[in-house]
């Protein structure tokens, strides 16, 4: 079964931690995506890469930024946790332009 | 610009038929999904349909696409408990298939 894996379901930080939310993916697909969601805001995009060292920013890439080393890896920093995102962060991947998304199961962050 | 909206509500009887309208705004969209998100899950791909289409069914599902009006609808048939969960609607923008999502839409399904 194809899969997205994220490496945490929950974690709690401090604020002014760095965070490292980790994604991986073993479909061998070129475009990987960071997405937060919060009640009322629907997903909204951080950054995405269409392929090893290439990233891209989305819609809010404010206080993030991203590696891509490998092309299965995709990982997403919190340079200083802030309480603003605390947060439920998704991870997706896709290969060929028409298939659609495959997402992880989620990261629930807390920063207290 | 790439939009998609919803509504944000859907509360169903259970053996009732559901209805989840989407609209969207960029005509040369070339696939469109529906997605799944039960509680602090992930999203799941439900269904998907291709531009050039006007309907799809599979099983209790059927989703239709007027792309004159740019409005897509998934209906659930025989709307069971285990369909409460948030639906999302996403249309696929050329050239990299970038999925612009919806906002989603809460259906709550009563006994």
């Amino acid at each position: 079964d194809v899969k997205v894996t994220q490496s945490s379901r929950y974690l709690v930080k401090r604020t002014g931690e760095k965070v490292f939310l980790e994604c991986v993916q073993d479909m061998d697909h070129e475009n990987m995506f960071w997405y937060r969601q919060d009640p009322g805001l629907g997903l909204r995009l951080i950054y995405f890469s269409y392929d090893v060292k290439m990233k891209e920013k989305g819609d809010i890439p404010e206080g993030y930024s991203v590696s891509r080393e490998k092309k299965e890896r995709f990982s997403l920093i919190l340079e200083s946790a802030s309480t603003n995102q605390t947060s439920m962060y998704l991870c997706a991947s896709s290969g060929a332009a028409n298939y659609g998304y495959t997402f992880g199961s989620g990261t629930r962050l807390t920063v207290v | 610009g790439e939009d998609v909206e919803q509504s944000l509500f859907l509360s169903v009887r259970e053996g009732d038929s559901s209805v989840i309208n989407c609209t969207y705004t960029d005509s040369s969209s070339t696939y469109l999904y529906w997605y799944k998100q039960e509680p602090g899950a992930g999203l799941q791909l439900l269904t998907y349909i291709f531009s050039n289409m006007d309907m799809k069914q599979d099983q209790r599902l059927t989703v239709l696409l007027n792309k004159k009006d740019k409005h897509l609808s998934l209906r659930i048939a025989d709307t069971q408990t285990g369909d409460s969960a948030i639906y999302f609607c996403a249309e696929s923008i050329l050239p990299r298939g970038k999925l612009i999502f919806g906002q989603g839409t809460e259906l709550s399904v009563k006994p």
